[in-house]
């Protein structure tokens, strides 16, 4: 059973309207998520954190909003940009943010269209 | 070169092959993994290396030999491999601290096992 949850496996946005990619996870002793981007060909790379204690972290064009109780976190990117297409992973861990504890999810496709 | 770099990009072998993946980082960390990621699911971690010493091996087929000869190089060794673990192969690396550790990611071996 899937821990971490990214329902949506394609998004598709125009250019310069906000792009909002989804993650729910059923574990209540997560404390910490990041979300990784990655490039066709590329490995992914760190995008941006929350830790649980915040329900939101901000970080240029990227926010990532976190709802304990419902279980799920969100990241926006506003305005959205051509280079942002890419593949999205949400991930997870119960113990401070330890990589070898992450959790991810499938991954989310975002075509940001000109 | 910085970052962590891994090769070869793409490899193709027999099921009866002996075959080494290579993984390099530039980042000073004192962590390094494997991941395997299949189409359409969530990575997957493989090995942990913490200071060289194998932390975690989260029940990979003996057929996958990891090796870390020094906190900047980490070997997959492979033999033997079915058609199934035919995916992509990303390194990564961290600095592990409390709070949480971001994971660095190399671009992946391509493995296709035919």
């Amino acid at each position: 059973d899937q821990q971490v949850k990214q329902n949506s496996p394609s998004l598709s946005v125009q250019e310069g309207r906000i792009s909002i990619l989804n993650c729910d996870y059923t574990n209540s002793m997560f404390d910490y998520f990041l979300w990784y981007k990655k490039y066709p060909a590329e490995g992914p790379t760190f995008l941006i954190s929350i830790s649980s204690i915040k329900d939101k972290n901000e970080d240029g064009r990227f926010t990532v909003f976190l709802n304990k109780s419902a279980k799920h976190l969100s990241l926006h990117i506003v305005p959205s940009q051509p280079g942002d297409s890419a593949v999205y992973f949400c991930a997870a861990s119960a113990f401070g943010g330890a990589t070898n504890k992450l959790i991810f999810g499938t991954g989310t496709l975002l075509a940001v269209q000109p | 070169e910085t970052g962590v770099t891994q090769t070869p990009r793409h490899l193709v072998m027999g099921m009866t092959n002996k075959k080494s993946l290579k993984c390099e980082q530039h980042l000073g960390h004192n962590a390094m993994y494997w991941y395997k990621q299949s189409a359409k699911k969530p990575l997957e971690l493989m090995f942990v290396y913490n200071f060289k010493e194998q932390t975690e091996n989260n029940s990979v087929p003996s057929r996958f030999s990891p090796e870390c000869p020094n906190s900047s190089h980490l070997f997959l060794h492979l033999h033997t491999l079915q058609p199934e673990d035919s995916a992509l192969y990303l390194c990564a690396s961290s600095q592990v601290r409390t709070g949480g550790d971001e994971a660095f990611f190399g671009q992946g071996t391509r493995l296709t096992v035919v």
